[in-house]
């Protein structure tokens, strides 16, 4: 089992619709989890990151977090063209007294004009 | 505003040559990783270090080896380079590895042929 699970897609939405993006990990004791965008060719950069159940929003991107089912995910409302990109999850596992970050293998989102 | 620094950029090696990848951050942060990632594949961690002189493996570690001097360098070394090895390799670096993001690097494009 991967430790840090992602579709890879392509998750095609059209212009100005919710994009739902999933993750599930294996390490029940992760305590810290994030969300990075990456453009082609670019460097991974943080767009969220959430540490407790629930929800977390900030602006048009919402991080929802569900310990018990193991499952982070990232909802972008109103979706623009410019938000294509491939999506991230990243999970802070830890290893022995410290900790290593593990990611999925992303999830490509095309958004139609 | 430096950041994270990788280099070289871009570089070609042929099957069995050697070389290091540097990395240096001027943040001064605890945590540096080596990542590699392949055509649409999400991060693959190569090895971690949490300070000076302390370093891990990660997931992929077989054909690399890392050493952790300063705070500030994280060289990644390539030992009999393979085509396997042919991949962007990303250098990130956070302040503590459980609640702060990490800050990537540009990458270094490397073939291996």
């Amino acid at each position: 089992q991967k430790e840090v699970e992602q579709n890879s897609g392509p998750l095609s939405v059209p212009e100005g619709a919710i994009a739902s993006l999933n993750c599930t990990y294996s390490d029940r004791g992760s305590q810290s989890f994030f969300w990075y965008r990456q453009y082609s060719g670019k460097s991974p950069e943080l767009i969220m990151s959430i540490y407790s159940n629930g929800d977390k929003e900030d602006g048009r991107f919402t991080a929802q977090l569900n310990k018990a089912s193991q499952y982070v995910s990232l909802l972008i409302r109103d979706s623009q063209p410019s938000d294509s990109a491939t999506y991230l999850c990243a999970v802070n596992m830890i290893a022995d007294s410290s900790y290593k970050l593990i990611f999925g293998s992303g999830t490509r989102l095309l958004v139609r004009p | 505003n430096a950041g994270v620094t990788q280099t070289p950029k871009f570089r070609i090696l042929k099957i069995g040559q050697s070389m290091t990848l540097q990395c240096t951050q001027d943040m001064n942060h605890n945590y540096m990783y080596w990542y590699r990632q392949d055509p649409g594949m999400g991060l693959k961690l190569i090895y971690y270090s949490v300070g000076a002189g302390i370093t891990d493996k990660g997931e992929v570690p077989n054909g690399y080896n890392v050493s952790r001097s300063t705070t500030e360098d994280f060289p990644l070394r390539l030992e009999l380079a393979a085509p396997s090895q042919t991949s962007v390799y990303f250098c990130a670096s956070s302040y503590s590895p459980g609640f702060t993001e990490a800050f990537f690097g540009q990458g270094t494009r490397l073939t291996v042929v």
